[in-house]
């Protein structure tokens, strides 16, 4: 998978948007930017996925920059429930390729 | 629906007992995947199965094994458990691969300790 790169945590107060920085500079023109978020203890939860344009969901927003070497995942309104670790996923493209390859992801801290 | 499940969610092994996990999906997908998850680290893929009756190896293979008799489940056994194999086991399915464009849908996890 493409190497990303995610700050090890962040904090946000409850309320405000969280914006969630990922770096992909090594991004091929076909790879899908992916974002999960595993909340303690739980499976990984599908937020959102994107190519090339801004998409957005009930969830979030996922901001993709032109060159598309970096994207960030907007949660608009963050409540003490989005406290999570966020992984942002560049899947390899081409041939079979089954794999998420979680890294460590951001630490995300919603604070009343 | 109830999406992806797991069986059982927590189990405590002596070593060299053996075991069975199972996940059930009820989303008709065709991909099904298994991996682990080591405190402080991320999901590493042990197996998965690209369709009913398939199966093939991910990242960390060995010490496990793995059946798809049923399109709906996905099987994985410890024949002889080792505390190496402590760990989270997230079960995973999806309707085509992340490559092209499809999200994984995941378990709640089952939490195996090996003594």
């Amino acid at each position: 998978d493409a190497k990303t790169t995610q700050p090890t945590s962040m904090d946000c107060a409850e309320g405000r948007a969280a914006n969630l920085p990922c770096n992909h500079s090594t991004i091929s023109g076909n790879e899908y930017v992916y974002w999960y978020r595993q909340i303690h203890s739980q499976g990984p939860q599908y937020i959102i996925h994107g190519l090339k344009n801004n998409e957005t969901n009930e969830m979030a927003s996922l901001i993709i920059t032109e060159d598309r070497k970096s994207s960030t995942l907007i949660l608009p309104h963050a409540t003490l429930r989005d406290t999570a670790v966020y992984y942002c996923i560049v899947p390899t493209s081409g041939g079979s390729n089954y794999k998420l390859t979680f890294g460590k992801g951001t630490l995300l801290t919603v604070n009343p | 629906n109830a999406g992806v499940t797991q069986t059982p969610k927590f189990r405590v092994l002596k070593t060299g007992q053996s075991m069975t996990l199972l996940c059930a999906q009820d989303m008709n997908h065709e991909y099904m995947y298994w991996y682990r998850q080591d405190p402080g680290m991320g999901l590493r893929l042990i197996h998965y199965s690209v369709g009913e009756g398939t199966t093939a190896k991910g990242e960390v293979p060995d010490g496990y094994n793995v059946s798809r008799l049923k399109k709906q489940n996905f099987l994985l056994g410890l024949e002889s458990a080792a505390p190496s194999q402590t760990s989270v086991y997230f079960c995973a399915s999806s309707y085509s691969i992340p490559a092209k464009d499809d999200e994984q849908f995941f378990g709640p996890g089952t939490r195996l300790t090996v003594l």
